[in-house]
């Protein structure tokens, strides 16, 4: 299997345009995570999926920021507008089944907003 | 304690040395805690996933224990090499893999 696959890798956008990051979990993986990377804040976890249905999405900072998952192996974040407090590194991980799982992350995509 | 400690924040060490860092985190409500390595320019790798107290994992030269009833873990590297420059980073987790992430410990080892 190739991974958790996500793009773009790197995204530059000017404030208020929309954004939008896509994750490829890996196959037969029931749950998918997106986080956000800071300085300040470290890793945080912003939204999750299980069965391609939202669980909690009780860390997604504000109503600009939305994901989908449609189908079992595509998901979305999108920002809009976005802003330069949302300059972060954002990354998708998936796991197989519960808690318990190991949780096996993507390369990130790092978006700067200017 | 209401969220994911880690200490030290990072630590130094020379090629050959055995080293340990600790992770802190609410023992109430406990389901499972990770630990994660991360390498600058990669993503983090899982290293261990423990539940239960008293949980010890082992995987070559890095080592996990795991106290529930406290609400620590620690784990250990012997003998560094410095290919295991990282940050290393623990997550204590719900049941469907919800995890609150420490700020993790960066190791350096110098040849």
């Amino acid at each position: 299997d190739a991974g958790v696959i996500q793009s773009p890798r790197h995204e530059v956008t000017e404030m208020g345009q929309e954004v939008t990051l896509r994750c490829k979990p890996i196959s037969g993986h029931d749950y998918l995570f997106w986080y956000r990377q800071t300085m300040m804040r470290g890793l945080e976890l912003l939204i999750y999926f299980n069965n391609n249905v939202p669980i909690d999405d009780s860390g997604m900072p504000e109503d600009r920021f939305s994901a989908k998952m449609p189908n079992a192996s595509f998901s979305t974040l999108k920002i809009q507008p976005s802003e330069p407090r949302d300059s972060a590194v954002y990354f998708c991980a998936s796991s197989q089944t519960s808690g318990s799982s190991e949780q096996y992350f993507g390369p990130g995509t790092r978006l700067t907003v200017t | 304690i209401l969220n994911v400690e880690q200490s030290p924040q990072s630590l130094h060490v020379q090629e050959g040395d055995s080293t340990n860092f600790t992770c802190s985190f609410p023992s109430s409500n406990f389901y499972a805690l990770h630990w994660y390595r991360w390498e600058t320019a990669k993503s983090p790798e899982a290293l261990f996933v423990m539940t239960l107290n008293g949980d010890e994992k082992k995987k070559g030269r890095i080592s996990a224990t795991l106290n529930t009833k406290e609400g620590y873990s620690y784990l250990y590297i012997k003998g560094s090499q410095p290919e295991d420059s990282a940050t290393y980073l623990c997550a204590s987790g719900g049941s469907q893999g919800n995890l609150i992430f420490g700020k993790g410990t960066k190791l350096s080892v110098k040849p």
